[in-house]
């Protein structure tokens, strides 16, 4: 399957820990998206790579919010310090030109 | 400040009707349109996506129709089936590359 994928599905933890989640694009797709999804929601943008650079920011990602995409391939979404407002399903998306390619998402739930 | 509202926000319907979708968007200067399914706790599938110049786009049973200047698409869906049953996201993008923006969706459920 060439697919974008997303590690892990599910993740479950305690407030105040730090969690981190791999995105592995469409290869050849040089476009990243990160969203955030909560329930009744559309998703909501994050972050976007053009390869290795992060190009813009939603004000969304508060300092406690990191993304990577250090060769320009898989992209990593790492939060600090969980609180419970950041459970919600998180989402990697890539892009050749105009349509984007979702992957299945990683759920997370602060306890 | 671009935003995207989906109308109805549910819809209910029996096996083989005919339905439409509609979204709307406050921004009439768009770069393309792109119509979603999402199951249940999955991720997003696109189904139709519409450049800003064209005035439509057909997949199977699905036709997507634009019209940019009142800031409107439908997504309309023949002869309904029980498959059919997720919810529908509605995105635009303002320039070419940039982030999608999301209505919240319609959430269609057919009956058998």
């Amino acid at each position: 399957d060439t697919g974008v994928s997303q590690d892990p599905r599910h993740k479950i933890t305690k407030r105040g820990q730090n969690v981190t989640f791999r995105c592995d694009p469409i290869s050849e797709h040089n476009r990243l998206y990160w969203y955030r999804q909560t329930l009744g929601q559309g998703p909501e943008f994050l972050t976007y790579f053009q390869n290795e650079a992060q190009l813009e920011k939603s004000r969304l990602l508060s300092d406690r919010f990191s993304a990577e995409r250090p060769k320009g391939s898989f992209s990593t979404l790492e939060i600090q310090r969980t609180e419970q407002g950041d459970s919600a399903m998180y989402l990697c998306a890539s892009r050749p030109l105009d349509t984007q390619y979702f992957g299945p998402g990683t759920r997370l739930t602060v306890l | 400040k671009q935003e995207v509202t989906q109308i109805p926000a549910a819809l209910s319907v029996p096996e083989g009707e005919n339905l439409v979708l509609n979204c709307s968007f406050t921004d009439s200067a768009i770069y393309n349109l792109q119509w979603f399914r999402q199951d249940p706790g999955k991720g997003l599938t696109s189904l139709l996506l519409i450049q800003s110049s064209q005035r439509e786009q057909t997949s199977g049973r699905l036709n997507a129709s634009l019209d940019k200047s009142s800031g409107r698409s439908t997504l309309y869906i023949a002869a309904s089936q029980p498959g059919d049953s997720a919810t529908y996201l509605c995105a635009v993008t303002n320039q070419a590359g940039t982030a999608l923006i999301f209505g919240k969706g319609t959430t269609l459920s057919v009956s058998s």
